[in-house]
């Protein structure tokens, strides 16, 4: 098992840009989330899904669109990149009320 | 709303020493607590976890944790820290009584081991 993947590793976007991050996961986990990591600031949730179709917007969801058209699959969406939307983002899945698995995050710098 | 604060941001030991991470939580609910840690470069992996049962836990690498109810805390210990174990650590509680599977992370506390 691949675990949980996340495509692109790193990217670079200039303001205003789009782009769209791909989280895969093969453990049939119902749920999955998108987190961003900046210094010191722990790990904020951004958006999650609790099933195919379905969203919710986590602690800081401003600027970002999610969608969960297949189990396996969770994408985010940057419409208009902001130099403040630079980080590390991580992906993450699991069951319900146990422990999550991560991706191996997604650096991305917007100048 | 749970909370989780992680007392250090920074611990320094130096190798073979014991060390000990802080971290309390706050929560009107049952809770599941957590530990990850985050090697340089790299995504998160789970060391150990509370759930239920025994109060003391143990984990991967020779770690473990203690969950104090009173206390509302969950520090991770290790009686002896090697170079390799140099890295980030992030405590997390279930949001909601784990109903959905939220978590909420502490900001992490950087670990370094000296020789």
């Amino acid at each position: 098992n691949a675990g949980v993947t996340q495509t692109p590793k790193f990217r670079v976007l200039k303001t205003g840009q789009s782009m769209t991050l791909l989280c895969a996961q093969d453990m049939n986990h119902e749920y999955m989330y998108w987190y961003r990591q900046d210094p010191g600031m722990g790990l904020r949730l951004i958006h999650y899904s609790v099933g195919e179709g379905t969203t919710a917007k986590g602690e800081v969801p401003d600027g970002y669109n999610v969608s969960r058209l297949k189990k396996q699959n969770f994408l985010l969406g940057l419409e208009s990149a902001a130099p403040s939307q630079t980080s590390v983002y991580f992906c993450a899945s699991n069951r319900g009320y146990n422990e999550q698995f991560f991706g191996p995050g997604t650096r991305l710098t917007v100048l | 709303a749970q909370s989780v604060t992680q007392l250090d941001s920074q611990v320094p030991v130096f190798e073979e020493a014991p060390v000990e991470l802080r971290c309390n939580y706050s929560s009107s609910v049952s809770v599941y607590l957590f530990w990850y840690v985050q090697y340089p470069n790299q995504g998160l992996q789970l060391l150990l976890k509370y759930l239920s049962g025994s109060t003391l836990v143990k984990g991967i690498n020779g770690f473990e944790a203690e969950f104090n109810k009173s206390q509302t805390s969950f520090h991770l210990r290790k009686p002896s820290v090697h170079i390799s174990d140099t890295a980030e650590y992030f405590c997390a509680v279930s949001a909601d009584g784990g109903s959905q599977g939220n978590l909420i992370f502490g900001k992490g506390t950087k670990l370094s081991v000296k020789p």
